[in-house]
């Protein structure tokens, strides 16, 4: 089992459509990340957390530390919007990233 | 544009010969990462260096040797590679390695 799983692995969605991706883990973490990957390659960094909810435009990303359980929100979802979104975790007194799997999100038109 | 940048972006290389990918980062960070992504299969990180001193090193095969000069430029020499080795290969830097990472563009490495 990985340290870091996500779900759902694929997900279509609809223009508009509210979108939730959940990310749990299994480890001591001091942050966890939130990336976005495009096709070709490209990943940036959407948030890094360690407690409560942050928001940037329509994204908003939770942690619940005792639960191990971080969710990543898109409101009035866009088919630009179409990306593989990975959660990663930094572990505690390690200097490494544990990545998912990614979910791969298509909103269509 | 990130501020990362890594060359080349695409790479053909037969078992035998010798390569380099190049990463170079603009942003005056002090904490550098080669990161590989294998058809469906997650991010791997394989080497972190702080201060131009390698601090990690994922059991990555010998076959793989990072080099980093200074704290801007870090490099993944490759020899020997087997096919298994084709992946896209992600560089990132941070200011500190607990902080947010900024990545390149990849480089999309085919072992023939």
């Amino acid at each position: 089992k990985n340290e870091v799983e996500q779900s759902p692995q694929n997900l279509t969605a609809q223009e508009g459509e509210f979108i939730t991706i959940n990310c749990s883990y299994s480890v001591g973490i001091s942050a966890l990340h939130w990336l976005q990957q495009h096709p070709g390659g490209g990943i940036v960094s959407l948030f890094m957390l360690s407690s409560g909810k942050k928001k940037h435009g329509r994204l908003i990303a939770t942690i619940n530390i005792q639960e191990k359980h971080s969710s990543l929100h898109i409101t009035a979802s866009h088919p630009r919007d179409s990306a593989v979104y990975i959660c990663a975790v930094s572990i505690q007194g390690a200097q490494k990233l544990v990545f998912g799997q990614g979910t791969r999100l298509t909103i269509n038109p | 544009e990130t501020g990362v940048t890594q060359t080349p972006r695409h790479l053909v290389m037969g078992m035998t010969n010798k390569k380099s990918l190049k990463c170079e980062q603009h942003l005056g960070h002090n904490a550098m990462y080669w990161y590989k992504q294998s058809a469906k299969k997650p991010l791997e990180l394989m080497f972190v260096y702080n201060f131009k001193e390698q601090t990690e090193n994922n059991s990555v095969p010998s076959r793989f040797s990072p080099e980093c000069p200074n704290s801007s430029h870090l490099f993944l020499h490759l020899h020997t590679l087997q096919p298994e080795d084709s992946a896209l290969y992600l560089c990132a830097s941070s200011q500190g390695w607990a902080d947010t990472q900024y990545f390149g563009p990849g480089t999309r490495l085919t072992v023939l």
